[in-house]
């Protein structure tokens, strides 16, 4: 049982270069969500999804994309990267509505925009 | 929007020491969580408190939810040096989607 990980752990990139950072888990949870982490201001929510084939913005989901083509794996889309991207980026699942059982992190991919 | 204000933002120790932190919010929650990240590594849970006025405890970790519902706050007793880390308080925004909203953080060190 690995848990959530994410792939890749690090990478660099140009401005307005393409990415997808990956996210998997196996521990069959309903809802998974891709924070960022910046220095000073904690985790801030991108964007989530409730189930298999649905998607929701969160706080600050202007250039990124998302998907959830299969219930284990939710992708982060960068399409034009920005040096304001440059970030830590966490995904995080949990089982379903509020069972107790919330939220379960990543180990994070470091994402630098040059 | 909501916000969480957590202090004090870091803290330098001696091993052995108690610490104390709190979070505030504009906004009352129903539900508040308590996570530590260590370096390099994604937060993970450590306490969750569901009624105004309730106190648990982790171990050395304790927390209690405000009568107010409008803050929290973590201790932790006879700190190691394991203890290091960032400390991030959450207040549970939606029930129906789990979401959550994260404090700015408390960078604990510990010095042996």
């Amino acid at each position: 049982n690995a848990g959530v990980t994410q792939t890749p752990k690090f990478r660099v990139l140009k401005t307005g270069q393409s990415m997808t950072l990956l996210c998997a888990q196996d521990m069959n949870h309903e809802y998974m969500y891709w924070y960022r982490q910046d220095p000073g201001m904690g985790l801030r929510l991108i964007h989530y999804s409730v189930g298999e084939g649905t998607t929701a913005k969160g706080e600050v989901p202007d250039g990124y994309n998302v998907s959830r083509l299969k219930k284990q794996n939710f992708l982060l889309g960068l399409e034009s990267a920005a040096p304001s991207q440059t970030s830590v980026y966490f995904c995080a699942s949990s089982f379903r509505s509020w069972t107790r059982e919330t939220q379960y992190f990543g180990p994070g991919t470091r994402l630098l925009v040059l | 929007g909501q916000q969480l204000n957590q202090s004090p933002q870091s803290m330098f120790i001696q091993e052995g020491e108690d610490v104390s932190m709190n979070c505030t919010s504009s906004s009352i929650f129903n539900t508040w969580l308590w996570y530590k990240q260590d370096p390099g590594e994604g937060p993970v849970l450590l306490i969750a408190l569901y009624k105004a006025g309730e106190l648990t405890s982790n171990g050395r970790l304790t927390a209690q939810f405000g009568i107010t519902r409008k803050d929290s706050f973590l201790n932790i007793s006879a700190s190691i040096p394991s203890d290091v880390g960032i400390y991030f308080c959450a207040g549970l925004v939606d029930h129906n989607t789990d979401k959550l909203i994260f404090g700015t953080g408390t960078r604990l060190q510990v010095f042996p």
